[in-house]
């Protein structure tokens, strides 16, 4: 079983619906999560992170951790075309700084 | 606007052949990270670099890659002799503490 596990996808939405993305994780010394964002033939870009616990917005972004359930994710209101891309899951221990990655979604928002 | 930079783009070579990956991290940052991404594998770590000193290269094949950073502004990465399993996109990724910035990538193909 891979430490962390990422809905696979893929997702067609309308523009403007709201897009949600989760991930669960293994790992209990995971403290520090991140979000980033792919589009095609490019590298992945970070979005956002947080630490612990909580939720952090970022205009139409919004990331949630659940620590206690192991379980985070990501909202995007008001989705846009220019969305459409592969989003990631990333996780860090404090101990080594390693990035543990989810497979990603690929997310394509419909004009 | 401070990035990560990767030479080769694109790499095409025939099975046997040397292949040599550089890539420039941001001014600054501490930490240097090689990653490889597939459809089927994902992104994975290869090896990683804090302060030029290599930290973790268990992701790599030992037999045939191998990892270095002559100065704080170059990373390269090798593959010798290559094959045609190694074909993927390699990442460069640059940081300090959590935060981790990607390169364009090398898109590599081995014929």
């Amino acid at each position: 079983q891979k430490e962390v596990e990422q809905d696979p996808g893929p997702l067609s939405v309308p523009e403007g619906a709201i897009v949600s993305l989760n991930c669960t994780y293994s790992n209990s010394a995971f403290q520090y999560f991140m979000w980033y964002r792919q589009y095609s033939r490019k590298g992945p870009e970070l979005l956002m992170y947080t630490y612990s616990s909580g939720n952090k917005e970022d205009g139409r972004f919004t990331a949630q951790v659940d620590k206690s359930s192991k379980y985070i994710s990501l909202f995007i209101r008001d989705s846009q075309p220019s969305d459409s891309a592969t989003y990631l899951c990333a996780m860090i221990s404090s101990r080594d700084y390693k990035l543990s990655f989810g497979a990603g979604t690929t997310v394509t928002v419909r004009a | 606007d401070a990035r990560v930079t990767q030479t080769p783009r694109h790499k095409v070579t025939e099975m046997g052949q040397e292949v040599t990956m550089r890539c420039q991290p941001i001014l600054g940052h501490n930490t240097v990270f090689w990653y490889r991404q597939t459809m089927m594998q994902g992104l994975e770590l290869l090896a990683y670099f804090r302060n030029r000193a290599p930290l973790d290269d268990s992701g790599m094949p030992k037999d045939r890659f191998s990892a270095e950073m002559p100065d704080a502004t170059l990373a390269t990465l090798k593959i010798q002799p290559s094959e045609p399993r190694d074909s993927a996109v390699y990442f460069c990724a640059s940081g300090m503490g959590y935060e981790q910035y990607f390169g364009p990538g090398t898109r590599l193909t081995v014929t």
